[in-house]
């Protein structure tokens, strides 16, 4: 079956350097996106994974390793407009390219 | 910087009720997807379309549930007779393509149904 897991909650502090994991298990691994929403508002795309590494956009990057089913997300120098809830999405190929969402985590900032 | 847009924010309905909600994807995009997101849950999947025709669609997606490209620019997801389970946030998103294509999303609609 398919199944993605992220911590439901973490907190940081304003200027500090946070790793939100997720592990996913899914049939036929095509990609892997995190999103950030902020409450009440849509999904904004952060980054994409495909090939195992890291991926570095600015302040945040993001970690593959498909053999582990495993991603990070990595935010450094945290701003206090962070706070929000980063989504892990995984497509699955074997359902015609479905994005699988986690339920995402949540990450409070604390100045 | 193209958009997607969607209409309208907050729609309020009785149950029973059909609702229509509608999209603009981005212009030169080509797959098109609803999501919808109960409060305080995760984003669900509920179906893709392509080259005028459902690509996919999840469980979720049952026969109360339609879309439709009406015309070149709209995009519209039509529930038939609304239950209180229906009330969520929808979100539209679009797609330059299908692979490593990121998915732009809509602001979405809040469907609340009494």
């Amino acid at each position: 079956g398919q199944n993605i897991d992220q911590p439901t909650e973490m907190t940081a502090t304003e200027g500090a350097i946070v790793q939100i994991n997720c592990t996913y298990q899914t049939s036929g691994f095509n990609g892997l996106f995190w999103y950030q929403q902020h409450a009440g508002e849509a999904p904004t795309f952060l980054s994409y994974n495909v090939l195992d590494g890291l991926e570095e956009k600015g302040r945040f990057s993001s970690f593959l390793s498909r053999s582990k089913g495993y991603s990070y997300l990595l935010l450094k120098e945290l701003q206090m407009k962070d706070s929000a809830s980063y989504l892990c999405a995984v497509r699955d190929k074997n359902s015609n390219y479905q994005l699988i969402w986690g339920a995402g985590t949540k990450l409070i900032i604390k100045p | 910087e193209p958009e997607v847009t969607q209409t309208p924010s907050h729609q309020v309905t009785q149950m029973g009720q059909e609702v229509i909600l509608r999209c603009v994807p981005i212009s030169n995009h080509l797959y098109f997807y609803w999501y919808r997101q109960i409060l305080g849950q995760k984003v669900e999947f509920l179906v893709s379309f392509y080259n005028n025709e459902i690509s996919e669609k999840s469980e979720i997606f049952d026969d109360q549930f339609s879309v439709e490209r009406p015309d070149g620019s709209n995009f519209t997801l039509k529930i038939r007779s609304t239950k209180l389970e229906d009330s969520a946030m929808y979100f539209c998103a679009s797609s330059a393509g299908r692979g490593a294509a990121e998915q732009y999303f809509g602001p979405g609609t809040r469907l609340t149904v009494t």
